[in-house]
């Protein structure tokens, strides 16, 4: 079975900086996907972003990067030029290679609240 | 097509009554999902539709809870004699098959007291 731990249940971060959330997993599988999600308050969970484990390559997306370790099992965040609207509950994911989408193991979520 | 939505957002509901969500999946989405997520935790798998099919169900998915596609489209999850710890936000998601992305709906948020 698949673990997905995220240490920090809330940060804050000045609006224009930078932060970045930590997550990490623990699999017997060697390919399989990692997500990050964003549930705004009152709003439905989004994906952000998503990287492949047999890539080395690390994702990013705009503002939004990950810092994938496979070796480590670490996948974090980090997200740029902070917005006010990246307020959010975000939540780090696994989910193994050839199983569906919906199927994936979450983390418990870290509340990040940009401060104006 | 705006996305997975759900009915309704909010249900207050007394202990020992019986209720029933809706879920509508983006329409060219074959596969569904219900989850379960509790105060500060991250949305727990209860269990999976594809089309009509109901292929597989967590051990979260007491037997007082039963969900239906039932013409692979819309989906109900109805929760009966609701306890306190029902107490919940329920998420719908759907996909299509092999995708690698869920799309959520704003889930209905169950309170029993």
């Amino acid at each position: 079975a698949q673990t997905v731990t995220q240490s920090q249940p809330e940060m804050s971060v000045q609006e224009a900086e930078t932060v970045t959330l930590s997550c990490t997993y623990d699999t017997s599988e060697n390919n399989y996907y990692l997500f990050w999600y964003k549930q705004p308050p009152s709003r439905q969970m989004i994906l952000v972003i998503r990287q492949e484990a047999y890539k080395q390559q690390n994702a990013t997306e705009n503002r939004f990067s990950v810092n994938f370790q496979k070796a480590a099992k670490s996948f974090s965040l980090k997200i740029s030029d902070s917005q006010l609207g990246d307020t959010a509950m975000y939540f780090c994911a696994f989910m193994k290679l050839n199983t569906n989408a919906g199927k994936s193991t979450f983390g418990d979520g870290t509340t990040l609240t940009v401060k104006p | 097509d705006t996305g997975v939505s759900q009915d309704p957002r909010h249900k207050i509901t007394k202990r020992g009554q019986n209720v029933t969500f809706r879920c509508d999946p983006i329409s060219e989405h074959n596969r569904l999902y219900w989850y379960r997520q509790t105060l500060g935790q991250g949305p727990e798998f209860l269990t999976y539709f594809q089309n009509e099919a109901q292929l597989e169900k967590s051990r979260l998915l007491s037997d007082r809870f039963s969900a239906e596609r039932p013409k692979g489209s819309f989906s109900t999850l109805e929760i009966q004699r609701t306890e306190q710890g029902d107490s919940a936000m329920y998420l719908c998601a759907s996909s299509i098959q092999g995708g690698t992305e869920a799309f959520f709906g704003q889930g209905t948020r169950l309170t029993v007291v």
